[in-house]
């Protein structure tokens, strides 16, 4: 079964630490994503990334990095984290043509 | 304005009943899919329906895609308390693109 995978469900994290949020997919797609969703916003595009190396700037990026060196991994930074970044971040994948597929998402706390 | 929006933002139903969610949209799409949240969860893919078609379905799912009003509408029909859940529509970002949007969905709560 294909799968994207986050590697953490929860995460607390103090105001100013770095985070990073880890995504890896098995599906060799070439499309990849980080959202933000929060109650009533919908979710929100920070970063994708059409490539190994290749990263585009989506709705939100402030406050963000990604990394992309492998095409089956990409990761999401929080450079210094801060309260309002406290969210559910969801990576997601795809391949052009086919569905995007989630992962189960990370739920973030900043405190 | 955005480029998809569900109606309802809320839908409170009895078991057995069906539940309707409306999409409606803003550009030209060759396709346009619907996904499901579970609360906490990541979305998953329901289903897809391509321009050319006008109804589809998929089990207890019918879907069906009105070009010329830029709107969509998800049926799930005899419900059950398992179907609750949020429902996305998700139209390409923008005429052309490969990128989907995904707005604030639809809660769909069934009572047992």
């Amino acid at each position: 079964d294909v799968k994207v995978t986050q590697s953490s469900r929860y995460l607390v994290k103090r105001t100013g630490e770095k985070v990073f949020l880890e995504c890896v997919q098995d599906m060799d797609h070439e499309n990849m994503f980080w959202y933000r969703q929060d109650p009533g916003l919908g979710l929100r595009l920070i970063y994708f990334s059409y490539d190994v190396k290749m990263k585009e700037k989506g709705d939100i990026p402030e406050g963000y990095s990604v990394s992309r060196e492998k095409k089956e991994r990409f990761s999401l930074i929080l450079e210094s984290a801060s309260t309002n970044q406290t969210s559910m971040y969801l990576c997601a994948s795809f391949r052009q043509g086919l569905s995007y597929t989630f992962g189960s998402g990370t739920r973030l706390t900043v405190v | 304005s955005q480029q998809g929006e569900e109606d309802p933002q809320a839908l409170s139903i009895q078991e057995g009943e069906n539940a309707t969610m409306n999409c409606s949209y803003k550009t030209s799409i060759n396709n346009l899919q619907w996904y499901r949240q579970n609360s906490g969860r990541g979305l998953v893919h329901l289903i897809l329906i391509r321009s050319n078609e006008r109804e589809k379905h998929s089990g207890r799912l019918r879907v069906t895609l009105d070009t010329s009003k830029k709107s969509s509408s998800l049926l799930i029909t005899a419900s059950r308390a398992a179907d609750t859940a949020s429902y996305f529509c998700a139209p390409p970002l923008q005429t052309g693109a490969n990128n989907l949007f995904f707005g604030t969905g639809t809660r769909l709560t069934v009572i047992p």
